[in-house]
């Protein structure tokens, strides 16, 4: 499965929106892009998916760029209990599981 | 009702000592998972199990075992535990893959046992 690298911390204001950034280079055809959040040593949560096509749900949007290489989880409007550690997974289809790496942790402030 | 629990939710015990974690699901799932967490990290996957038959170790089940009840229940037992074992441990499941689609459909996690081995 492809290795990511994202931020270790992040700031967002309350009510503005938050991006995540996410770099999978090495992301392979098969790959797809999994997002998920803890918050606060709470079990992990998942947030969205996508292969290749933008996706948004009721939680977030999530941006691939076109090459596939990176990839960005938005949340519109962030709030106060958005604050979590984000983890961007990359995983194929011969994956069994979720390979966490150490995510990026949000804070939003008032 | 949680559709994933797990018991106990914290436990302290001693180096030596047999420790078991449970976890269920009212979910239908088949697979399910267990997960550590140590502090500052991400999840590593310990063992995992497609359905009750099929049971795989993960990335670090050295000094772990597991037992796969029934499809609702997935035990987890640390047979001597050592001070490094001190961590918090997730239990998480997920339906069948389909034919087509994403490899992993989204997994469900309990809310942790928090487990210190003094």
């Amino acid at each position: 499965d492809a290795k990511t690298t994202q931020p270790p911390s992040m700031d967002c204001a309350e009510g503005r929106a938050a991006n995540l950034p996410c770099n999978h280079s090495t992301i392979s055809g098969n790959e797809y892009v999994y997002w998920y959040r803890q918050i606060h040593s709470q079990g992990p949560q998942y947030i969205i998916h996508g292969l290749k096509n933008n996706e948004t749900n009721e939680m977030a949007s999530l941006i691939i760029t076109e090459d596939r290489k990176s990839s960005t989880l938005i949340l519109p409007h962030a709030t106060l209990r958005d604050t979590a550690v984000y983890y961007c997974i990359v995983n194929s289809n011969s994956g069994y599981a979720l390979n966490f790496g150490k995510g990026t942790s949000l804070l939003v402030t008032p | 009702d949680a559709d994933v629990t797990q018991t106990p939710r914290n436990r302290i015990t001693k180096t030596g000592k047999r420790i078991m974690l449970e976890c269920s699901q009212t979910k239908g799932h088949d697979r399910m998972y267990w997960y550590r967490q140590d502090p500052g990290l991400g999840l590593r996957l310990i063992y995992y199990s497609f359905d009750v038959k099929d049971i795989n170790k993960g990335e670090i089940s050295d000094g772990y075992s597991v037992s796969r009840q029934a499809q609702a229940k997935f035990s987890l037992s640390l047979e001597s535990a050592i001070p490094n074992q001190t961590a918090l441990y997730f239990c998480a499941t997920s339906d069948r893959v389909p034919g087509q689609g994403p490899p992993l459909n989204e997994q469900f996690f309990g809310p942790g046992t928090r487990l210190t081995v003094l």
